[in-house]
C-alpha cells in the first residue's frame, strides 16, 4: 500500500511555465515532508521540505504548499527552466523511526 | 555530494548466484539505509542501520541480508537472486533518526538479474 501518493506521473511544460506536482498522505503521524530531484545517473538530492506547522513554505523559484487538513502537499516550480528538467519525489516521515515513505515519482520535462 | 561511493555501478547476474553491493562513506555518519527504485512504485526501503552491527528490516526486506562491521561500510546481500531484484539500488545516510534529518544518497548501483 502505497503512504504517499503522487501525481501526475508525467508532466511537460514550456519554458517559464509553472510546474506543478501534487502528493497526499493518510498518516497523520508524518510530521516532515521533504521534496527530492533526481537527474538521469544520479541519485536523489533533497530540494525542499516542509513540516506540517506551516503552510507554505518557498526557496528560489521552488515553493511547497501544505494542506493538513486535506492531507496534501504540492511542490510548485515557478519559471520553470529546462535544467528543471528531472525525476521529482515527494516523501513523509515521522519521528518515531528510520523511515522515509516516497512517492512514485513525476518525470518533468521543461521544453525551451 | 555527500561522500557516498556505491558499487559496483552497475552489474548482470544469474537467477540464483549471490551478489553483495557495497556503500562506503566518508561522513561518519551513524546511520545508513538501502533503497531500491523500481517504476511506479518510487523508492523502497530495503535495510537500515542505526550503527555498528546494528540492523533492521525495511518494508520489502524479503531475499535481502545486510551487514555493518565499520561506521563507513554497508553491504547489502542477495543471497540468491531472482529476476523480481532487477532494480537500482540506492544507499542513503542521515546524521539523525529525526525525522527531518534528510537523506543522502549515493549515485546507485544498477542491478540486472538474467
Amino acid at each position: 500500500q502505497q503512504q504517499v501518493k503522487q501525481s501526475p506521473q508525467s508532466l511537460i511544460v514550456q519554458k517559464g511555465g509553472i510546474s506543478i506536482i501534487n502528493c497526499a498522505y493518510e498518516n497523520t503521524a508524518f510530521d516532515y515532508f521533504p521534496w527530492y530531484q533526481q537527474f538521469p545517473g544520479k541519485g536523489p538530492a533533497l530540494l525542499i521540505a516542509i513540516r506540517p506547522d506551516v503552510s507554505e513554505k518557498k526557496e528560489g523559484r521552488f515553493t511547497i504548499s501544505f494542506n493538513k487538513s486535506a492531507k496534501q502537499f504540492s511542490l510548485h516550480i515557478m519559471d520553470s527552466q529546462p535544467g528543471d528538467s528531472a525525476t521529482y519525489f515527494c516523501a513523509a516521515s515521522m519521528n518515531t523511526g528510520n523511515q522515509f515513505y516516497f512517492g512514485t515519482g513525476t518525470s518533468l520535462t521543461v521544453i525551451p | 555530494d555527500a561522500g557516498i561511493t556505491q558499487s559496483p555501478r552497475h552489474k548482470v547476474t544469474e537467477t540464483g548466484t549471490p551478489v553483495t553491493l557495497r556503500c562506503h562513506q566518508t561522513e561518519n555518519h551513524r546511520y545508513m539505509y538501502w533503497y531500491r527504485q523500481d517504476p511506479g512504485h518510487g523508492l523502497r526501503l530495503i535495510h537500515y542501520s542505526y550503527g555498528v552491527k546494528d540492523t533492521d528490516k525495511g518494508e520489502v526486506s524479503d531475499g535481502y541480508s545486510v551487514s555493518r562491521s565499520k561506521t563507513e561500510d554497508f553491504l547489502l546481500t542477495l543471497e540468491s537472486a531472482t529476476s523480481s531484484q532487477t532494480s537500482v539500488y540506492f544507499c542513503a545516510i542521515s546524521e539523525s533518526n529525526q525525522s527531518n534529518s534528510p537523506l543522502h544518497f549515493g549515485n546507485g548501483t544498477r542491478l540486472t538479474v538474467t
